[in-house]
């Protein structure tokens, strides 16, 4: 079964420097998100994606966040200047065309600012 | 923004017990879905409800939106192991996603 994958699975960043996470959806999938899960919290919506534009973004995608799909296969994330906050599992997800589509998740990158 | 609570906060059951997951929304629900998270893994998707009324099943594990989509609940039958993990409902306001507070499943042998 397709399935989303993302790299790394674990990445340790000093605080102020710029990360990107990046994330292989399902191949006929059209849009795509990002999510975070600080540790013990809850699953919070960053941003979704379609059509090579942001489709919405939560107040949590600052100008410190950017995503981008650089070619047919990857969608990736950045934050410029990661903040110790910044800490936390990031999940990237990609869904069909249509609406109420189920999302399908990947395993998540667990980031580590120090 | 839309809030979803869910209960129990954290579930210990028996092998082989039932057990019921509820989550409720503060707004109609147009959409309401089920994840499964394990610990350090990704979220996987169980089922999806969308019309009042509507009940789904698969395997072990049915779901139930209520007749006014305000509420779900989540039912496991006799559980096993394997069905331990953390349970997420989820909601899609047609701009943003929305997940639950979460259920920590625990299935003891």
């Amino acid at each position: 079964e397709p399935e989303v994958t993302q790299t790394p699975s674990h990445q340790v960043t000093q605080m102020g420097q710029e990360v990107i996470l990046r994330c292989v959806p399902i191949s006929n999938h059209l849009y795509f998100y990002w999510y975070r899960q600080i540790l013990g919290q809850k699953v919070e919506f960053l941003v979704s994606f379609y059509n090579n534009e942001i489709s919405e973004k939560s107040e949590i995608f600052d100008d410190q966040f950017s995503v981008e799909r650089p070619d047919g296969s990857n969608f990736t994330l950045k934050i410029r200047s990661t903040k110790l906050e910044d800490s936390a599992m990031y999940f990237c997800a990609s869904s069909q065309l249509g609406s109420n589509q189920p999302q399908h998740f990947g395993d998540g990158t667990r980031l580590s600012i120090l | 923004s839309q809030e979803l609570e869910q209960s129990p906060q954290s579930l210990i059951v028996q092998e082989g017990k039932n057990l019921t997951i509820n989550c409720t929304s503060s707004k109609t629900l147009y959409g309401l879905y089920w994840y499964k998270q394990k610990y350090g893994e990704g979220l996987i998707f169980l089922m999806m409800l969308q019309k009042g009324g509507e009940e789904k099943s698969h395997e072990k594990i049915t779901a139930k939106l209520d007749e006014k989509k305000q509420q779900s609940s989540l039912h496991i039958t006799a559980s096993q192991p394997s069905h331990a993990g953390i349970y997420l409902c989820g909601a899609d306001t047609g701009n943003q996603f929305y997940f639950g507070t979460g259920t920590s499943l625990t299935v003891i042998p």
